[in-house]
C-alpha cells in the first residue's frame, strides 16, 4: 500500500510545551526507527522498535523524549517540555524484517519541529 | 560507533556533467545506503549495497568493502538531480541496524 506517513508535517511549539509526533509505517513492517535531523546535518538515530518492543533507545537525547508503539504498528514520539535545541526534522523509517538480508529502510517525509 | 565521511560537502556542476560523490566509513558494515533528500525533508532510498555495484537509470553506486569506501555516480546530470545525497551505513551482526549517516553532499546542477 502507501509508504510511510508522518503527521503533522510541520509543528511549531512554544518552549516548554509537550508535542507528539506520529508515524504510520508500511503495513506489515516489523521494524520502526526514529531519527532526528538538525539543520544542515545528517540524521541521527534516536530509537528502534521491533513490533511493539523498544529494543534500542540509546539515541534519545534526554528523558524528555519518549517513544511508543503499543500495537506494533503506529508509533508516537513524544517530547516533553520542549527546548529550542529540539528544533529539527524528525524522521521515521520502517523495515520489513528484523535484520539479516532485509536491510532496506523506507523513510517518511518527516515532521519539521520548530520550538520558539 | 561508525564514522561516516562524505565528500564533497557541496558540489555545483553544469547540466550534463558526470558527478561523483564519495563516502568512507570506519567500521565494518552489513550494508551501505545511498539516500536522496529534497528540500522539505523527504528522504528517498536510492541504493542499498553490501558488495559490488548497482545501477539504476543514470545512477551508479559502487562499494569496496576492503577499503571501506563507496561512490555514487550520476551520468548526464540534470537540474532535477539537485538535492542532498546522503550515505548511511548499517552495523554488522544484524539486529537493530539503526543507520549511521554522513552529513550529506549538497548537489546543485545548473542548466
Amino acid at each position: 500500500g502507501a509508504g510511510v506517513s508522518q503527521s503533522p508535517r510541520y509543528k511549531v511549539a512554544k518552549r516548554g510545551q509537550d508535542v507528539a509526533l506520529r508515524c504510520d509505517p508500511i503495513s506489515g513492517h516489523v521494524s520502526l526507527f526514529w531519527y532526528q535531523q538538525a539543520l544542515g546535518q545528517g540524521p541521527e538515530f534516536l530509537t528502534y522498535f521491533q513490533n511493539e518492543a523498544q529494543l534500542d533507545k540509546s539515541g534519545l537525547p534526554s528523558d524528555r523524549f519518549f517513544a511508543e508503539r503499543p500495537e506494533g504498528s503506529v508509533s508516537t514520539l513524544k517530547i516533553q517540555r520542549t527546548q529550542q535545541e529540539d528544533s529539527a526534522v524528525y524522521l521515521c523509517a520502517s523495515r520489513l524484517g528484523r535484520g539479516g538480508r532485509t536491510y532496506e529502510q523506507y523513510f517518511g517525509p518527516g515532521t519539521r519541529l520548530t520550538v520558539t | 560507533k561508525n564514522e561516516v565521511e562524505q565528500s564533497p560537502q557541496n558540489l555545483t556542476a553544469q547540466e550534463g556533467e558526470f558527478i561523483t560523490i564519495n563516502c568512507s566509513y570506519s567500521v565494518g558494515i552489513s550494508a551501505l545506503h545511498w539516500l536522496q533528500q529534497h528540500p522539505g525533508g523527504g528522504i528517498v532510498s536510492l541504493f542499498m549495497l553490501s558488495s559490488g555495484k548497482k545501477k539504476h537509470g543514470r545512477l551508479i553506486a559502487t562499494i569496496n568493502i576492503q577499503e571501506k569506501h563507496s561512490s555514487l555516480h550520476i551520468t548526464a546530470s540534470h537540474p532535477r538531480d539537485s538535492a542532498v545525497y546522503i550515505c548511511a551505513v548499517g552495523g554488522v551482526g544484524g539486529g537493530a541496524d539503526g543507520l549511521t549517516f554522513g552529513k550529506g553532499t549538497h548537489l546543485i546542477i545548473q542548466p
